[in-house]
């Protein structure tokens, strides 16, 4: 089992342009979930799905956007990047209260 | 109040010592309890639940008080790997979302 993955590590955005998370699980797991952390902070919900085709809104999900067409895959959209988006993006999922993370996608947004 | 509270420390302690942490909850219906660890740019991983009846992991301890509505986490004999921040995190009853608390910064020292 490869848990969670996700795509890129890294990545380097200008400001108003667009990128997709990857993220991808191969537990079965019917939750998933969107966190941001900012440095010395704690995780902040952006996104998450109870199952493929739900998603809803999570703390601070103003600038992105997701879409769960299948029960591995959990995609998260930014668009039009702000410097405000910088952070570190983990993906996580649960089949019920325990989660599991990816390793997170550090963006810098400039 | 916060939902999920912890003291940020960091706890500095040397190599063998015994340190415990505090976690309080303000959402009495919360049911579910666990402790996380998160290295430094890493992401967290499930370090251990928090039953009702407390629960033992080797060196680790976590205690659940309903009544005072906080947990704890003991870690006896301190190794330099338990260097870590360690998150707090809290389920309301019968939700899939978990709040995360801050975390606390252990550093352990030779």
């Amino acid at each position: 089992n490869a848990g969670v993955t996700q795509t890129p590590k890294f990545r380097i955005l200008k400001i108003g342009q667009s990128m997709t998370l990857q993220c991808a699980q191969d537990m079965n797991h019917n939750y998933m979930y969107w966190y941001r952390q900012d440095p010395g902070m704690g995780l902040k919900l952006i996104y998450y799905s109870v199952g493929a085709g739900i998603t809803d809104k999570g703390e601070v999900p103003n600038g992105y956007n997701v879409s769960r067409s299948t029960t591995e895959d959990f995609p998260l959209r930014l668009e039009l990047a702000a410097p405000s988006q910088t952070s570190v993006y983990f993906c996580a999922s649960s089949s019920q209260y325990e989660q599991y993370f990816g390793p997170g996608t550090r963006l810098t947004v400039t | 109040r916060k939902e999920v509270e912890q003291d940020p420390g960091p706890f500095n302690v040397p190599e063998g010592a015994t340190v415990a942490f505090n976690c309080t909850y303000s959402n009495s219906a919360s049911q579910s309890f666990f402790w996380y660890r998160q290295d430094c740019r890493k992401e967290p991983k499930l370090l251990m639940s928090v039953y009702s009846s407390g629960n033992e992991d080797g060196r680790f301890t976590a205690q659940l008080n309903r009544a005072s509505q906080y947990i704890s986490l003991l870690i006896r004999d301190s190794k330099l790997s338990d260097s870590a921040t360690y998150l707090c995190v809290v389920n309301p009853g019968g939700s899939y979302i978990p709040t995360f608390g801050r975390g606390t910064s252990l550093i352990v020292h030779p």
